[in-house]
């Protein structure tokens, strides 16, 4: 079956700008996390979100948000960048309570010039 | 709170070197799994192995073995006779299976396996 795919791959925005991720999870999967890895501080949880709902948020500032679609397809945003919102943004799908493991798309890759 | 902590934060060897990568996890939790994947430079990070808490039996794929030990809080993953293409950056974590609960991760290891 098709793995967890992040759209774009690669994405430059200009300081003050919007950006908006998106995450299509494997078929069947309910929750999608989404996680940024940057040099200095590794992976961090942002968010995850179950049946639509946000079940639990990292320590990030209120500029990232997301949301999750009827379908299980989420999209993660981030308003008035700052250049340490350079990242690679992975998003992963799972079914909790199955005792399977996270599954990880290949990431966005966000430029903040 | 929660933590991984992995110690190493590089290691080069030469193939067919034996090589084993330590993890070392806090958790108050009762119930929890533990992860290792693989991050190649293409970024996406790859699945090696889930652990769950009352599984302390060890487990060997292939040239990869884990070994669980809850006494010490470690899960230490060990590649044997390595190749060049288990160069990558490999991640420990830690999490619960309900719905809302994060992964922790640990800082990674770059591993550098010349020819």
């Amino acid at each position: 079956k098709a793995g967890v795919t992040q759209t774009p791959r690669y994405l430059i925005k200009t300081r003050g700008q919007q950006v908006t991720l998106s995450c299509s999870p494997i078929s069947g999967h309910r929750s999608v996390s989404w996680y940024q890895q940057t040099p200095g501080q590794g992976l961090q949880f942002l968010f995850e979100y179950f049946s639509e709902t946000q079940r639990n948020k990292g320590n990030f500032p209120g500029r990232f948000s997301g949301r999750q679609f009827s379908n299980s397809r989420s999209e993660m945003n981030v308003s008035t960048l700052e250049l340490g919102d350079s990242a690679l943004y992975l998003c992963a799908s799972r079914n909790p309570g199955t005792g399977y493991g996270y599954t990880f798309g290949s990431g966005t890759r966000l430029t903040v010039v | 709170a929660q933590k991984v902590t992995q110690a190493q934060t590089e290691i080069s060897v030469v193939e067919k070197e034996d090589v084993t990568l330590d993890c070392v996890y806090e958790t108050r939790d009762t119930t929890y799994y533990l992860f290792w994947y693989k991050q190649p430079p293409s970024g996406e990070l790859v699945f090696l192995i889930r652990r769950n808490s009352f599984d302390e039996q060890n487990e060997i794929s292939g040239r990869y073995s884990w070994n669980f030990q809850k006494s010490t809080s470690s899960f230490n993953f060990t590649i044997t006779a390595s190749q060049v293409v288990d160069s990558a950056v490999y991640f420990c974590a830690l999490g619960g299976n309900q719905a809302g609960t994060a992964l922790i991760f640990g800082k990674g290891t770059t591993l550098s396996v010349s020819s």
